[in-house]
């Protein structure tokens, strides 16, 4: 399964644009790249999911460039409830597959 | 979208009981369920793989007969922490894949049991 690599930490004001990047060198050719935000005492929550090019839904934008080593997520105009751990998984959408977290990225909002 | 619920979110037990998690798939049905733990300020760690109708799949370093987990139908996994001592307190998350052909394979996470033993 690819490793991934994120930030640790990173800071932000409301009202901005954050983008946080992965890097998952060894990404297989059936892997997806899936984001998820955790909030504390909560179960991980689908963000964003992508195989290639760019994927846009209502709250996220996810880049992937054509070698596919690295994403980018991107969270538009911030708000202090976006301050939360997020994740980015690499895998393939069979069944029997499991997504191995890395350590995640902190995202904290301030006003 | 589809759901994953889990029962009870929070339990307290003294050391040497046992508890049961249960993890349900409430709108669609799940081959197969995995189960992670979380300590606090860390990332999850997947624990073991359930299949509906065979055995568990443990990840190294995780103890079968501690942690035994039962997937007797397509929207039911259990696990049940075995004679639970203070270090088995943490955060549970079971996830959940839809059959092929549905929901597109996407994971689907439970909220959580946190299992606090004393």
């Amino acid at each position: 399964l690819a490793k991934t690599t994120q930030p640790i930490s990173m800071d932000s004001y409301e009202g901005q644009e954050v983008n946080i990047t992965c890097s998952h060198n060894n990404i297989a050719t059936n892997d997806y790249i899936t984001w998820y935000q955790q909030f504390p005492s909560q179960g991980p929550r689908f963000i964003i999911q992508g195989y290639k090019t760019k994927v846009t839904n209502e709250v996220a934008s996810l880049f992937i460039p054509a070698d596919r080593k690295s994403s980018t997520l991107s969270l538009p105009r911030v708000s202090l409830s976006d301050t939360a751990v997020y994740y980015c998984l690499v895998g393939d959408m069979q069944a029997g597959t499991a997504l191995i977290f890395g350590k995640g990225t902190t995202l904290s909002v301030s006003s | 979208g589809a759901v994953v619920s889990q029962h009870p979110s929070r339990v307290i037990c003294k050391s040497g009981t046992s508890v049961k998690i249960e993890c349900r798939s409430l709108d669609f049905q799940a081959t197969t369920m995995f189960w992670y733990r979380q300590f606090p300020k860390q990332s999850l760690m997947l624990m073991a793989t359930s299949n509906e109708g065979s055995k568990a799949t443990y990840e190294q370093g995780v103890e079968k007969d501690k942690f035994l987990i039962n997937h007797a139908s397509l929207t039911l996994s259990t696990l049940t922490v075995t004679s639970a001592h203070p270090e088995d307190s943490s955060f549970y998350i079971c996830s959940a894949r839809a059959r092929r052909g549905e929901n597109t394979g996407e994971l689907f996470f439970g909220e959580g049991s946190r299992l606090t033993v004393l």
